[in-house]
């Protein structure tokens, strides 16, 4: 079963423009990580947030956290073709490594 | 540091026949997992370690074994080879075993089975 469910499925925008993919979970966590998986490729770690923060930014990026909807968001600011990918959020409930994936967005940045 | 790496890349296998799919890091980390991820979907965890001789089952555990004898390597066995493990697995490893950090992917194999 999934704990997370990304929305949407899949999205395509223009480069220069903001991308903003949404995860939804059913339990409670301790963590929520967003993962970057190019095509063909393994998944590379891009952003943690813990249960008791509500913001985290790198670079372009911005992720939230509501642990009251069970809801987080992964904003990509000013994209680039190159952030074309399938983005993945995973939730770990009790801080143990066990990490349970959504079926992810698949991102396409047209240049 | 070569960090998380996977071999084969790709295999071939027809229904009932057994093999081991290798994964090694060398980044000393504790923990090590397995997942596969089917077309569409995420991932799923199959078998996971918190330290060398220490494993325990994930989410889809049947069909697998794993050992894990040295701190580096995690192999994952197919017992028996069905067509519903076809899939790309990938091998992951974290520093801590408490959760709350980083996990490292490998590049994943391709495992068909006909």
């Amino acid at each position: 079963s999934q704990q997370g469910e990304e929305d949407p499925q899949a999205l395509s925008i223009q480069e220069g423009e903001n991308a903003t993919m949404n995860c939804s979970y059913k339990t409670s966590i301790n963590n929520l990580q967003w993962y970057r998986q190019n095509s063909g490729r393994g998944l590379v770690h891009l952003i943690l947030i813990r249960s008791n923060e509500r913001e985290k930014h790198s670079g372009r990026l911005r992720v939230t956290l509501d642990t009251s909807k069970k809801s987080s968001s992964l904003l990509i600011t000013a994209s680039r073709a190159a952030d074309t990918a399938s983005y993945f959020c995973a939730t770990d409930p009790n801080a143990g490594n066990m990490l349970t994936f959504g079926g992810g967005t698949r991102l396409m940045v047209k240049p | 540091n070569a960090g998380v790496t996977q071999t084969p890349k790709f295999q071939v296998l027809k229904t009932g026949q057994s093999m081991t799919l290798q994964c090694a890091q060398d980044m000393n980390h504790e923990y090590m997992s397995w997942y596969r991820q089917d077309p569409g979907m995420g991932l799923r965890l199959i078998h996971y370690s918190v330290g060398a001789g220490i494993t325990d089952q994930g989410e889809v555990p049947n069909g697998y074994n794993v050992s894990r004898s040295t701190t580096e390597d995690f192999p994952l066995r197919l017992l028996s080879a069905a067509p519903s493990q076809t899939s790309v697995y990938f091998c992951a490893s974290s520093y801590s075993i408490t959760g709350g950090e980083t996990q490292y992917f490998g590049p994943g194999t391709r495992l068909l089975v006909l």
